[in-house]
């Protein structure tokens, strides 16, 4: 079993709708969850940190579940500038050790 | 937030050339770097943890002589892909953690293309 994973995708929406990205971890004292968008050819770049007690960001809302083991990404309101590859990123306990998913990709249809 | 730059951003050679990519923390000092390979529509994968002052931590299945990692100081680390052949090329990013929340930023990456 991968240590991170994602919903496989690829994901075609349509401008304005809303689509949700889960992903599930598997070691259980991990401390740090983050999503980062990648766009092709490009670096990661961070896009929000994922706290127990759910944050938002503009169009952007994410949450995780300890219990459960998985962190969900939320995008309203979808536009075209949102496709991309998003990744589910996670980090041990001491914050240092980071394990990537192998990224959703979306794309955001006119 | 934290800025790391590489060099060179791409770069095509030889079969059995070594290539040297450098990695730059601009604002700020990184005593931990990473060293990360991406192959085509696949994820990240960390090669190795690059410490100032001190040998690398390589992931399992990395060759260690062939992806040699220096990190001199705190600002610069480099990845020496030596011998490269074919199966080499990727895009190689590096990364340093930084502010107080530990985030992890990335350098731009570095196509290599090996002929």
């Amino acid at each position: 079993r991968k240590e991170v994973e994602q919903d496989p995708g690829p994901f075609n929406v349509p401008e304005g709708a809303t689509v949700a990205f889960n992903c599930t971890y598997s070691n259980s004292a991990s401390q740090s969850f983050f999503w980062y968008r990648q766009d092709c050819r490009k670096e990661p770049k961070l896009l929000m940190s994922v706290y127990s007690s759910g944050n938002e960001d503009g169009r952007f809302t994410a949450q995780l579940n300890r219990a459960s083991q998985y962190i969900s990404l939320l995008i309203r309101d979808s536009k075209l500038s949102d496709s991309a590859t998003y990744l589910c990123v996670v980090k041990s306990t001491g914050g240092f050790k980071t394990i990537f998913g192998a990224g959703t990709r979306l794309f955001v249809k006119a | 937030g934290a800025v790391v730059s590489q060099h060179p951003s791409w770069v095509i050679c030889k079969s059995g050339t070594s290539v040297k990519i450098e990695c730059r923390s601009l604002d700020f000092q990184a005593t931990t770097m990473f060293w990360y390979r991406q192959f085509p529509k696949q994820s990240l994968m960390l090669m190795a943890t690059s410490n100032e002052g001190s040998k690398a931590t390589y992931e399992q299945g990395v060759e260690k002589d062939k992806f040699l990692i220096n990190h001199a100081s705190l600002t610069l680390s480099t990845l020496t892909v030596t011998s490269a052949h074919p199966e080499d090329s990727s895009f190689y990013i590096c990364s340093a953690i930084a502010g107080v929340y530990n985030e992890q930023f990335f350098g731009p990456g570095t196509r290599l293309t090996v002929l």
